[in-house]
Order: C-alpha cells, then structure tokens, then sequence
C-alpha cells in the first residue's frame, strides 16, 4: 500500500530526444506526487510536483502527466541535454510523509 | 526559495563513537523536519520524522536509541549516530516542510552528509 514503483531503473537518451520516467502508486490517499532531480553526492532537489485534480502540469521542458484512474504518473523531459544526466525519482505524499520510487538513473549522450 | 542547510557534508569516525548531524531551514520555519537514508544506487528511506518539541517517529526496523533525534527548535534538528559501526555507513539527508508553504507542501532537502565508520 505504500510502495511507489518507478521504471524503467536506467535510461539512456541522446541529446534533445525525450526522456520519460514512469511511476504507479497503489495508496489512494497519496494526494501530492513530487518530481527529484539527484546528482551523485546531493541531496535531491525539487523539479516539478502534481496534485491528483489536475491531469498534466507542465514547467519549462518537465511534464507530469497523471492519471488517476490508472494511479500511474510520469515525467517526460523534452529536448534532453547532458545535463540532465541525474538520478530521477518519483514519490508520493500523504499526512507528510513523503514515499519514494526507486530511483532511474538517466544518461543523456551528446 | 527556502534552504536547508546540512552539515557535516562529510564525517569519517571511529567505530564505537558517535556523531552528529545537523540539519537547518536558513529562510522558513519547519513544522516537520525528516531524516532519510541512502545507500548507494539506491532510494531514500525514511528513517523518523520530527515535530517540533516532541518525539521522534520513527519506522518500522530504524533503532530508536541508535539514531537520536532532537527537534529543539523551528529551524533546527539534529541526528546522533550512536556507537557507529561500519554498517552505519551511507548517505544520510534531512528534509525540512516549510510550514507557510500551503498547498506546495514545501518539501526542501539538505544537500547530505555522506558517514563513514572505520
């Protein structure tokens, strides 16, 4: 019930391809679902974050799509650059606590 | 934006001692301050998380008198590793919520503090 599994556990895209990273939940009281962005030896820092009643929020080149229904959620990355290269990780919400997937590490080729 | 500062980024000890870790929010007062723990390659879990002039809560299989938490004011938190052994080492991260942050929830995390026990 509150475990959050994301895939795929790596990536590798070339540079200004799409990145997508995907997430499913199993607890229907998640009701906040963060993006993170890691780089080795830092904490994890906010990207772009999604209540259940919206469908899609998007930041510059991050999307969240949601879908409720199907308590899935996924990051896509347009135009994916070098930098980017990081861990990524999903993680959901509920009375404050935050539960977090395991993690995809993405390499982006120039 | 708000900032968490975490420090030592870095603690090499001795098995058998302990070690501290302090975590602050510089901007922003945290009505909940956690700690997570990270071992490489892998995710963060979620060791306890405190309030503010109460006791920790901490999950399931983390032991309580070995990893000391103490929330003594709104902007800090400490971590205590007591009698540290090499299986204590690994990447350790707070994470503070800004409690004026509303409907962001206000998650912000400490840049880590990587402990090796020799």
């Amino acid at each position: 019930q509150q475990q959050v599994k994301q895939s795929p556990q790596s990536l590798i895209v070339q540079k200004g391809g799409i990145s997508i990273i995907n997430c499913a939940y199993e607890n229907t009281a998640f009701d906040y679902f963060p993006w993170y962005q890691q780089f080795p030896g830092k904490g994890p820092a906010l990207l772009i974050a999604i209540r259940p009643d919206v469908s899609e929020k998007k930041e510059g080149r991050f999307t969240i799509s949601f879908n409720k229904s199907a308590k899935q959620f996924s990051l896509h990355i347009m135009d994916s650059q070098p930098g980017d290269s990081a861990t990524y990780f999903c993680a959901a919400s509920k009375y404050d606590k935050l539960i977090f997937g395991t993690g995809t590490r993405l390499q982006v080729f120039p | 934006g708000a900032v968490v500062s975490q420090h030592p980024s870095r603690v090499i000890c001795k098995s058998g001692t302990s070690v501290k870790i302090e975590c602050r929010s510089l901007d922003f007062q945290a009505t909940t301050m956690f700690w997570y723990r990270q071992f490489p390659k892998q995710s963060l879990m979620l060791m306890a998380t405190s309030n503010e002039g109460s006791k920790a809560t901490y999950e399931q299989g983390v032991e309580k008198d070995k990893f000391l938490i103490n929330h003594a004011s709104l902007t800090l938190s400490t971590l205590t590793v007591t009698s540290a052994h090499p299986e204590d080492s690994s990447f350790y991260i707070c994470s503070a919520r800004d409690r004026g942050a509303g409907k962001d929830y206000g998650y912000t995390f400490g840049s880590g503090t990587r402990l090796t026990v020799v």
